[in-house]
C-alpha cells in the first residue's frame, strides 16, 4: 500500500544544530508540504513543493529550509536549531489536482 | 490574524446523537474547505471536503454544509459513535485546490460520551 512516512519519529537536538526531518512519500503525488503544531494554533505551512527542483515558502518558512531533487522525498533541515521550533512536524502529499492532502505520522522535536 | 477559526476547543456528545462542529473563515478568496480528524501521536487524516460552489456535501455519516454568505462551515456527524472522539480541523485553501497548502483552524476535540 502507498504510504508516507516520516524520520525520526522522535528528535532531542541543541540549540544551534543543523537537523533535518525526513518525508518519504510512495503515492507518487507531485505536492508535498511541511507544516508544524504547537498548542494554541492548529497546523501551519512551514514550506511546499509541486515537483522535482520547486520549493516555496509558506507561512513560517524562517529558519527551515527544503530541496525536493526526487519526488519521493522532501526533507526539512532546520539550519541553527532554536527552542522556539519545538514543535510536532507533520509531512503531507497531494495529487497536483486534488486538495485532500494525506499526512505522515509526525516528528515530534524538542530543541533544548 | 487568524483566518480560519474554530471557537469551541471542546464539545461532548452522547452517544448515538448528533455532533456539530463550527469553523469560521475571514478570507473570501478561500474557495476549497476541508475537514480533518486526528488522534494522539498521528497524523490527521481526511475526512470529507467541500467545494464554494457547493452548499452541501455528504458521506456515510459525515456532512459538510458551508455557507457562504455567513464564511461559515460545519461538520455534522450521525450518528455519533465512540470511534469519532478524536481532534477535528477545519482547513481552507485559496485558489488551486490546496495545491499552495492548507490554512488550519485550531482544532475542536470532540468527546463521545457512552
Amino acid at each position: 500500500d502507498a504510504e508516507i512516512t516520516q524520520s525520526p519519529r522522535h528528535k532531542i537536538t541543541e540549540t544551534g544544530r543543523q537537523v533535518t526531518l525526513a518525508c518519504h512519500q510512495t503515492w507518487n503525488h507531485n505536492n508535498m508540504f511541511w507544516y508544524r503544531q504547537d498548542l494554541g494554533h492548529g497546523l501551519r505551512l512551514i514550506h511546499y513543493s509541486y515537483g522535482v527542483q520547486d520549493t516555496n515558502k509558506g507561512e513560517v518558512s524562517d529558519g527551515y529550509s527544503v530541496s525536493r531533487s526526487n519526488t519521493e522525498d522532501l526533507p526539512l533541515t532546520l539550519e541553527s536549531a532554536a527552542s522556539s521550533q519545538t514543535s510536532v512536524y507533520f509531512c503531507a502529499s497531494s495529487e497536483w489536482w486534488k486538495g485532500e492532502q494525506f499526512f505522515g505520522p509526525g516528528t515530534r522535536l524538542t530543541v533544548l | 490574524d487568524q483566518q480560519v477559526k474554530q471557537n469551541s476547543p471542546s464539545l461532548s456528545v452522547q452517544e448515538g446523537r448528533i455532533s456539530i462542529l463550527n469553523c469560521d473563515y475571514t478570507n473570501s478568496m478561500f474557495d476549497y474547505f476541508l475537514w480533518y480528524k486526528k488522534y494522539p501521536a498521528e497524523g490527521p487524516t481526511f475526512l470529507i471536503s467541500i467545494s464554494s460552489i457547493k452548499d452541501k456535501n455528504e458521506d456515510g455519516r459525515f456532512t459538510v454544509f458551508l455557507n457562504k454568505s455567513a464564511k461559515h462551515l460545519s461538520l455534522h456527524i450521525v450518528p455519533s459513535q465512540p470511534g469519532d472522539s478524536a481532534v477535528y480541523f477545519c482547513a481552507a485553501s485559496a485558489g488551486g485546490g490546496g495545491a499552495d497548502g492548507l490554512t488550519f483552524g485550531k482544532g475542536t476535540h470532540l468527546i463521545i460520551q457512552p
